[in-house]
């Protein structure tokens, strides 16, 4: 099963300023990562597919760069409304699987 | 509009059975894979399994082959997940997701369904 760890654990930060997400598989999955946004009480979802193609939808703040088995999504400008959990899951290997999460507050 | 609406929350006891249901809407239901998705009380996400409703291929992460069972029913655009004897351990929010068509990653969500175990 791969293993995906995120980094930082917590990012605290600020309106307007900019988010820089890390994601990194225990072995490469080509592009095959995607990443979505939780908030309490409101429906997960999916930002960027497939490292670096946003989903229907997504504002162009949110991108997603990587290959391989190191990953990354940037939030530019960051609006009150980004303030979120997010998570990155990889589809290259049965199961898929998660990683732990960043929160970004502030 | 693509929608899922999934039943809500349940509080059960331990050895007891449930099933949860997702009801799907804006969209051929039998042309998409739908999955389960599981968040423990201050964890992850974790991918529970899929099925196809076109033809019920299902697959089931190891983690969770044998433990639950998912299953849907065409007639209603309706995925279902089941357990058969709960434990305390599977108190969680659950999530049911559509896939994409292309690739396994998971384009719209449900609302989720909290289902807690407890004596």
């Amino acid at each position: 099963e791969i293993v995906l760890t995120q980094s930082p654990a917590t990012l605290s930060l600020s309106p307007g300023e900019s988010a820089t997400l890390s994601c990194r598989a225990s072995q490469s999955i080509s592009n095959y990562l995607a990443w979505y946004q939780l908030k309490p009480g409101q429906t997960p979802r999916l930002l960027i597919y497939d490292a670096s193609n946003r989903a229907s939808g997504i504002p162009a703040r949110f991108s997603g760069s990587g290959s391989g088995a190191d990953f990354t999504l940037t939030i530019n400008s960051l609006q009150p409304e980004d303030f979120a959990v997010y998570y990155c899951q990889q589809r290259d290997n049965w199961p898929p699987t998660f990683g732990p999460g960043t929160k970004v507050d502030f | 509009e693509v929608q899922l609406e999934q039943s809500g929350a349940e509080v059960k006891k331990p050895g007891e059975s449930l099933k949860i249901s997702c009801k799907a809407s804006g969209y051929k239901f039998t042309s998409y894979w739908i999955g389960w998705v599981r968040q423990m009380p201050g964890r992850g996400l974790e991918w529970m399994g899929i099925l196809y409703p076109g033809d019920s291929q299902i697959r089931y992460s190891p983690s969770f082959q044998g433990q639950v069972l998912i299953s849907a029913d065409k007639s209603t655009d309706t995925a279902y997940l089941r357990w058969r004897s709960l434990k305390a351990s599977d108190t969680a929010m659950y999530y049911c997701a559509r896939r994409m068509i292309r690739g396994l990653f998971f384009d719209y969500w449900g609302q989720g369904t909290l289902v807690t175990v407890s004596s």
